[in-house]
C-alpha cells in the first residue's frame, strides 16, 4: 500500500514564526504535491516537485516556499507565517507513469492555526 | 487552463437510497482524465473512480459510477445503495493528459441518513 505521511496532524504557531511542513512517502514515487484544502474552496495547489531538487509553483505559492532534498520527503516552508494561512494543508504524491495511471495518493493532512 | 464546478456544496441521502453528485468542467486539452476523490472526515482523501476523456463508457466501481457526458463537459457521481460509509466530502477532479498537476472542484458534502 501507498504510504504518504505527514509530520504532524494538528500545528499551532504565532503569527511571524517559521514553519515546517513535513511530507514523506514510501512508494518511490517521482511526483509530489503541496496543496491548502479550506472551506468552500476546494483544493489548491501550492507547488509540486517533480524530482529531487525540483519544483514549480502551483496556483498560491505567494508566502510559501519548499524543499526537496531527497525524493522521499517533501517540506513546505512558510517563511512568516500569518494569520491568513491558517488552513488545511494536504500533501500527495504520485509516479511519473503516464496517463490513466498517475493516480496521486494523499497524505492524512496537517491543520495549521497561525495565531 | 483547467477548471472543475461541483454546483451542489450540500447533498443528503437516505441510507439505500441512491444519490448523485453533479460535476462540470472546462478544458482546451483533447486528451485528459477526470476523477472522483472522497475525503471522509478527519481521514485521508481516496479515489473513488476515474475516467478516461477518450473511453466512451462510463465506469463503475461497485457502487459507485459515473455518468460521463462529453460533449456537455458533465461528469457526474451516482452513488447506489447509499451506505453510512459514504458520508464524505466528494471532490471532483480533472487532470489533462499531459499534465500530473490535478484541478479540483470546491467538494460535496454529503450526508447519509441512517
Amino acid at each position: 500500500d501507498v504510504k504518504v505521511t505527514q509530520s504532524s496532524r494538528y500545528l499551532v504557531k504565532r503569527t511571524g514564526e517559521k514553519v515546517f511542513l513535513e511530507c514523506v512517502q514510501d512508494m518511490d514515487h517521482e511526483n509530489m504535491f503541496w496543496y491548502r484544502q479550506d472551506p468552500g474552496l476546494g483544493l489548491r495547489l501550492i507547488y509540486f516537485s517533480y524530482d529531487v531538487k525540483m519544483k514549480e509553483k502551483g496556483d498560491i505559492p505567494e508566502g510559501y516556499s519548499v524543499s526537496r532534498e531527497k525524493k522521499e520527503r517533501f517540506s513546505l516552508i512558510l517563511e512568516s507565517a500569518s494569520t491568513n494561512q491558517t488552513s488545511m494543508y494536504l500533501c500527495a504524491s504520485s509516479s511519473l507513469l503516464a496517463g490513466f495511471l498517475n493516480e496521486q495518493f494523499f497524505g492524512p493532512g496537517t491543520r495549521l492555526t497561525v495565531l | 487552463a483547467q477548471t472543475v464546478t461541483q454546483s451542489q456544496p450540500e447533498m443528503s441521502v437516505q441510507e439505500a437510497e441512491t444519490v448523485t453528485l453533479s460535476c462540470t468542467y472546462d478544458t482546451s486539452e483533447s486528451d485528459y482524465y477526470l476523477f472522483w476523490y472522497k475525503q471522509p472526515p478527519s481521514r485521508q482523501m481516496i479515489l473513488v473512480i476515474r475516467q478516461e476523456a477518450y473511453k466512451q463508457q462510463n465506469a463503475t466501481e461497485n457502487r459507485f459510477s459515473v455518468n460521463f457526458q462529453k460533449a456537455a463537459k458533465s461528469f457526474s457521481l451516482k452513488i447506489s445503495d447509499s451506505q453510512l460509509g459514504d458520508a464524505a466530502m466528494y471532490f471532483c477532479a480533472s487532470r489533462g493528459g499531459s499534465n500530473y498537476k490535478l484541478t479540483f472542484g470546491k467538494g460535496t458534502l454529503l450526508t447519509v441518513n441512517p
